[in-house]
């Protein structure tokens, strides 16, 4: 099944991009999502990507797809202290299951 | 104007007690889903349904379970046998199980007294 890794904390300064990391497993992934979580509250699908495309830009968020090494990227361009929020990857692969999430990465800027 | 709800925002919950866990939806969509989330563990899958009257076990239903008797509702009832049931739950729905992107409610805070 697929399984998705992230790295749990970032912190960047108000102004700076900021990048997300994320890993998975299954190369069967059709789609992959990022999801937005502020305190207390649920989850805000930030945007997703088909498997066939290597970039999807929309205003400053930039995803970056590298199918060969299983990475995808989230790029913030101008982290603004809203931004604040636990972003979380997650997979959906061709089978019929729900999609895997991984563990959420943590964002904290400095103003 | 639709979505999402779920309630309450807050439970708590006394030792031996179920309590149920609400989660309605005005979007049309055939699959919802029961998520926990504990800090630094991510989401973890607890139930599923792709229909009504269907459901499936996720990767930790032990100690819950639900019911889907109509397409807009799928409450989820923690029983007194999870016996580790504080955490956030989030309710989340899609239009059909396998293609489509899950939408998710504010989620409810689970806490024993």
């Amino acid at each position: 099944g697929e399984d998705v890794e992230q790295s749990l904390f970032l912190s960047v300064r108000e102004g700076d991009s900021s990048v997300i990391n994320c890993t998975y497993t299954d190369s069967s992934s059709t789609y992959l999502y990022w999801y937005k979580q502020e305190p207390g509250a649920g989850l805000q699908l930030l945007t997703y990507i088909f498997s066939n495309m290597d970039m999807k830009q929309d205003q400053r968020l930039t995803v970056l797809l590298n199918k060969k090494d299983k990475h995808l990227s989230l790029r913030i361009a101008d982290t603004q202290t809203g931004d604040s929020a636990i972003y979380f990857c997650a997979g959906l692969n061709s089978g019929n299951t729900p999609l895997v999430f991984g563990k959420g990465t943590r964002l904290s800027v400095i103003a | 104007d639709g979505g999402i709800t779920q309630s309450p925002k807050y439970l708590f919950r006394k030792e031996g007690q179920n309590v149920t866990l609400s989660c309605e939806q005005n979007l049309n969509h055939d699959a919802m889903y029961w998520y926990r989330q504990d800090p630094g563990q991510g989401l973890r899958l607890i139930y599923y349904s792709q229909i009504v009257n269907d459901f499936q076990k996720g990767d930790i239903a032990e100690g819950y379970s639900v019911s889907r008797e109509k397409k807009e509702s799928f409450p989820l009832t923690v029983t007194s046998a999870q016996k580790n049931p504080t955490a956030f739950y989030l309710c989340a729905s899609s239009k059909a199980h396998t293609t489509e992107t899950q939408y998710f409610g504010p989620g409810t805070r689970l806490l024993v007294l």
